[in-house]
C-alpha cells in the first residue's frame, strides 16, 4: 500500500513551457486535492476532485487545470508556466463514511521552479 | 472560505505539555476540525480530527468548546522530534472548496 505517490518529485521549467503534474492513490479514495506551499506559507487549496469524471476549482486555480479521468490519479497541468508558480506542490485524498469526512492523506510533494 | 487564525510560533522544552489554540469563527454546521503536523520538505501528516467537546488519541488531544468557533490541540510531554509546523483545517470533503489552511504554528522544542 504505496498511500499518495507524486511524479515528479522535482522540476524546473522555462518560462511559457507546460508540464504535467501527476497524483496517484492507492487506498480507492473519492476525494482528492492539490494544493501548492511556497516558503513560509500555508497550503493553498487549487483544484479538487469529489470523484472520477469531477473537478472543482479552489482557492488559487488560475494558471491550472486538472483531470480525473481515473479514480486513483488526479493530474495538474500548468500550460504556459510562469515564475510566480514556482512552489511546491502536494496531492491529498481522503473519503467520507457513515457521513464522517476522514482526514487528507498526503503525497511527498513535487518541488516546481520556474525561472 | 473557512479562514483559520493561529500563533506565529511557539517555544517549548522538553517534556512540557503544548496547547496551540485555532480559531475559525465562521465555522459551518457540517465542518470538521482536523490538525496536521508538517515537517521541512514533507507532506502534512495527520494529528487529530474532531466534531464537538473533546477527542483524545494516542499522540494528542483535541477541546472544542460548545460553540466550535475556536479550538485546542494538546501535544502531552513534548519531545525534541515535535519541532515542526502545525495546522488546523477547518471543513470537510463535501465543502472542501470553503475549507483553507492557515498559515500555521511553528513550535520549536527546545531541549
Amino acid at each position: 500500500n504505496a498511500g499518495v505517490t507524486q511524479t515528479p518529485k522535482f522540476r524546473v521549467l522555462k518560462t511559457g513551457q507546460s508540464m504535467t503534474l501527476l497524483c496517484a492513490q492507492d487506498m480507492n479514495h473519492e476525494y482528492m486535492y492539490w494544493y501548492r506551499q511556497d516558503p513560509g506559507m500555508g497550503l493553498r487549496l487549487i483544484h479538487y476532485s469529489v470523484g472520477e469524471g469531477t473537478t472543482a476549482k479552489g482557492e488559487v486555480p488560475d494558471g491550472y487545470n486538472v483531470s480525473r479521468l481515473k479514480k486513483q490519479n488526479f493530474l495538474l497541468g500548468l500550460e504556459s508556466a510562469a515564475p510566480s508558480q514556482t512552489s511546491v506542490y502536494f496531492c491529498a485524498s481522503s473519503y467520507e463514511a457513515g457521513g464522517i469526512s476522514y482526514e487528507q492523506y498526503f503525497g511527498p510533494g513535487t518541488r516546481l521552479t520556474v525561472t | 472560505l473557512a479562514k483559520t487564525t493561529q500563533p506565529i510560533s511557539m517555544d517549548s522544552y522538553e517534556g512540557q505539555e503544548v496547547n496551540i489554540t485555532c480559531s475559525h469563527n465562521n465555522i459551518a454546521t457540517n465542518d470538521y476540525i482536523t490538525w496536521y503536523q508538517q515537517f521541512p520538505s514533507q507532506g502534512p501528516r495527520f494529528i487529530i480530527q474532531g466534531y464537538k467537546t473533546k477527542v483524545t488519541n494516542e499522540v494528542a488531544s483535541l477541546f472544542i468548546p460548545a460553540d466550535r468557533k475556536s479550538s485546542t490541540l494538546s501535544l502531552p510531554r513534548v519531545s525534541l522530534s515535535d519541532t515542526a509546523v502545525y495546522y488546523c483545517l477547518v471543513g470537510g470533503n463535501t465543502n472542501a472548496g470553503k475549507s483553507t489552511f492557515g498559515d500555521g504554528t511553528t513550535l520549536t522544542v527546545k531541549p
